[in-house]
């Protein structure tokens, strides 16, 4: 199936570091959205992106709907040890309801 | 709100055994649901899109026989595993979008497959 180009692939930081990952796309998106997944749960929404040029924030996170429709990012501030987990973009594709999503990115945050 | 449950969360069936999983939005009426799966590690896999009062639509390389989907209302869509084998053994999850709002999947908890 189609997967989003998502990176990095995985990171280990320090506490109190800010975190920066992104997903790109050949294809158009109109929605964008981020999830954060923990082992053996399903996915939660973080934060949904509906325009191109749109940023949003959630807290300590900030993401941003790329203005060509094909990539998005996601920022995290000053990480805490409970952001570990793995983060996945997720592209609505254009004329459907079927979300498209990254390979994801593994986030390890070294107290 | 937007909460989306799962049952159940866990099944271990005998190889050729059905094992049915049940998808219900909660606070919200879903006029479509989607089927995913995940493998350890790996991102979600799109199986289909569920339609309420209608066929599902299922993606490439997806068995329809297989993985029987029925979304007979506005709030619970079923997948039934049939004549489940030790490779359908997987994470599947569930996410459902909210009719009269935007298109934005909120997901279930997700059910844990084993065949033994």
């Amino acid at each position: 199936g189609q997967q989003l180009n998502q990176s990095p692939q995985s990171m280990f930081i320090q506490e109190g570091e800010d975190v920066s990952m992104n997903c790109t796309s050949s294809s158009i998106f109109n929605t964008w959205l981020w999830y954060k997944q923990d082992p053996g749960e399903g996915p939660v929404l973080l934060i949904a992106l509906y325009k191109a040029g749109e940023l949003t924030s959630n807290g300590r996170l900030t993401a941003q709907f790329g203005i060509t429709r094909k990539d998005s990012f996601l920022n995290i501030s000053a990480s805490i040890p409970s952001d570990v987990g793995i983060y996945f973009c997720a592209g609505q594709l254009t004329g459907t309801y079927k979300y498209i999503f990254g390979t994801g990115t593994r986030l390890k945050v070294l107290a | 709100g937007a909460v989306v449950s799962q049952h159940p969360s866990r099944v271990i069936c005998k190889s050729g055994t059905s094992v049915k999983i049940e998808c219900r939005s909660l606070d919200f009426q879903a006029t479509t649901m989607f089927w995913y799966r995940q493998f350890p590690k790996k991102s979600l896999m799109l199986m289909a899109t569920s339609n309420e009062g209608s066929k599902a639509t299922y993606e490439q390389g997806v068995e329809k026989d297989k993985f029987l989907i029925n979304h007979a209302s506005l709030t619970l869509s079923t997948l039934t595993v049939t004549s489940a084998h030790p490779e359908d053994s997987s994470f599947y999850i569930c996410s459902a979008t909210d009719s009269g709002s935007t298109d934005t999947q909120y997901f279930g908890p997700g059910t844990r497959l084993t065949v033994l």
